[in-house]
């Protein structure tokens, strides 16, 4: 069964970073493109970048919001994908999943979501 | 970046009806559309890929149609626990991959 652990979620002020972790497990995880996918409080879905395997250039991508601030990595010999976040903004308040990519950009398993609140 | 438009916004009914949602784009994706289901206070969960190809799993009730920018997600006969949001979301113009903005589904 695949299972998504993230964690490292908080409370951080504006200007500030955060460094996001999501575990995988049940899958062989370096073969396995990763998203990050955030939902503000009672919003909708966006999607916040990718990470494609090594196989595939271990190259990523990012949604226009967050581009030049965060950062997506991933270690495969522990099986987790990173969302490193900088110079935070009220906006970035949101619940951050992380997701496995399906048929390269659908959103197959999600993990449970880590809550990331930017605040003064 | 493509918009999805989804509607209507909240739709009421009662177990056993037939729900109808729609997803329109604001150019063709062709028929690289998804829908997901989300429940309160969990995370969503992918029903439907490339328009009309149920992810093993989903029940047959759900079912997706719909080609170039007009889609519609069908739930034939409305189970108490299919009463959550459904958002669609296209991969035919990335990045970035885009959302609706959701479809509350709620009991009469």
């Amino acid at each position: 069964e695949v299972q998504l652990v993230e964690s490292g979620g908080g409370l951080v002020k504006p200007g500030g970073s955060l460094r996001l972790s999501c575990a995988a497990s049940g899958f062989t995880f370096s073969n396995v493109w990763m998203n990050w996918v955030r939902q503000a409080p009672g919003k909708g879905l966006e999607w916040v970048g990718r990470i494609k395997t090594k196989h595939a250039g271990g190259t990523t991508d990012y949604a226009a919001p967050v581009k030049g601030r965060f950062t997506i990595s991933r270690d495969d010999s522990k099986n987790t994908v990173y969302l490193q976040m900088n110079s935070l903004k009220s906006e970035d308040t949101a619940v951050y999943y992380c997701t496995t990519d399906f048929r390269e950009a659908y959103f197959g398993s999600w993990g449970q979501g880590a809550l990331v609140t930017v605040s003064s | 970046e493509i918009v999805l438009t989804q509607s209507p916004a909240t739709l009421s009914l009662s177990p056993g009806e037939r729900a109808t949602l729609s997803c329109r784009a604001s150019q063709s994706v062709s028929t690289y559309l998804a829908w997901y289901q989300q429940i309160p206070g969990q995370a969503p969960r992918l029903l439907i890929y490339d328009a009309s190809n149920r992810i093993t799993g989903i029940p047959a009730r759900f079912s997706g149609s719909g080609s170039g920018t007009d889609f519609t997600l069908t739930i034939s006969s409305l189970e108490p626990e299919d009463f959550a949001v459904y958002y669609c979301q296209q991969r035919s113009d990335w990045p970035p991959y885009t959302f609706g903005q959701g479809t509350k589904l709620e009991i009469k």
